[in-house]
């Protein structure tokens, strides 16, 4: 499979506990977001990386969520203290070049936050 | 962000009818805007985008409709099959083209 994976594909975790995703995206693919959906509602920015550097974040972003993509090709997503309104869906895109209407989702990862 | 919104947030119809989903966007300066598909347990895939120069484009038996003076998009499915039943969504890109600014989507049951 030569699309966006990521994992987990689902985590149950408890209130005030640190929570980190992982996202491969298509392997040619230098731009990166990551995208958080609630039931019912599109997509959401989080953020997004040029290779390794993280150049947008969304105002969703708080303190307690941070990103990395170290080397320019997987990203990881950590939620500390998660909340329960934190849980949703994390999606994680990739993309060729700016410009490239396509973003490649990945199937996400969901969130429960008991 | 920009308000891209859906008309319907439900739609059913018959196997073999024509679909069509609609849209309003808010941001006249958006270049182009593209239809993803969600089917359950997935993410959101590329189904096709329209330049804002044009008024209608057409793929495999999708067709987008742009009307720049209502600000109104719609996706239309010829001969919709089960396998069209998904969840849709129009997209536009902000600004600075970092990121899309997704409608909430309008779910289409296709009855057998």
């Amino acid at each position: 499979d030569t699309g966006v994976s990521q994992d987990p594909r689902h985590k149950i975790t408890k209130r005030g506990q640190n929570v980190t995703f992982r996202c491969d995206p298509i392997s040619e693919h230098n731009r990166l977001y990551w995208y958080r959906q609630t039931l019912g509602q599109g997509p959401e920015f989080l953020t997004y990386f040029q290779n390794e550097a993280q150049l947008e974040k969304s105002r969703l972003l708080s303190d307690r969520f941070s990103a990395e993509r170290p080397k320019g090709s997987f990203s990881t997503l950590e939620i500390q203290r998660t909340e329960q309104g934190d849980s949703a869906m994390y999606l994680c895109a990739s993309s060729l070049f700016q410009g490239a209407n396509e973003q490649f989702f990945g199937p996400g990862t969901r969130l429960t936050v008991l | 962000g920009e308000s891209v919104g859906l008309h319907l947030p439900t739609l059913s119809v018959q196997e073999g009818d024509n679909s069509i989903i609609n849209c309003a966007y808010s941001n006249s300066a958006s270049d182009y805007f593209i239809w993803y598909k969600q089917e359950s347990g997935k993410g959101p895939q590329f189904i096709i985008d329209i330049r804002s120069n044009m008024d209608k484009r057409q793929g495999q038996r999708v067709t987008v409709l742009l009307n720049k003076t209502v600000k109104h998009l719609s996706l239309q499915i010829a001969a919709t099959q089960p396998g069209d039943s998904a969840v849709y969504f129009c997209a536009e890109p902000s600004n600075t083209g970092n990121q899309f600014y997704f409608g909430t989507g309008t779910s289409l049951t296709v009855i057998p």
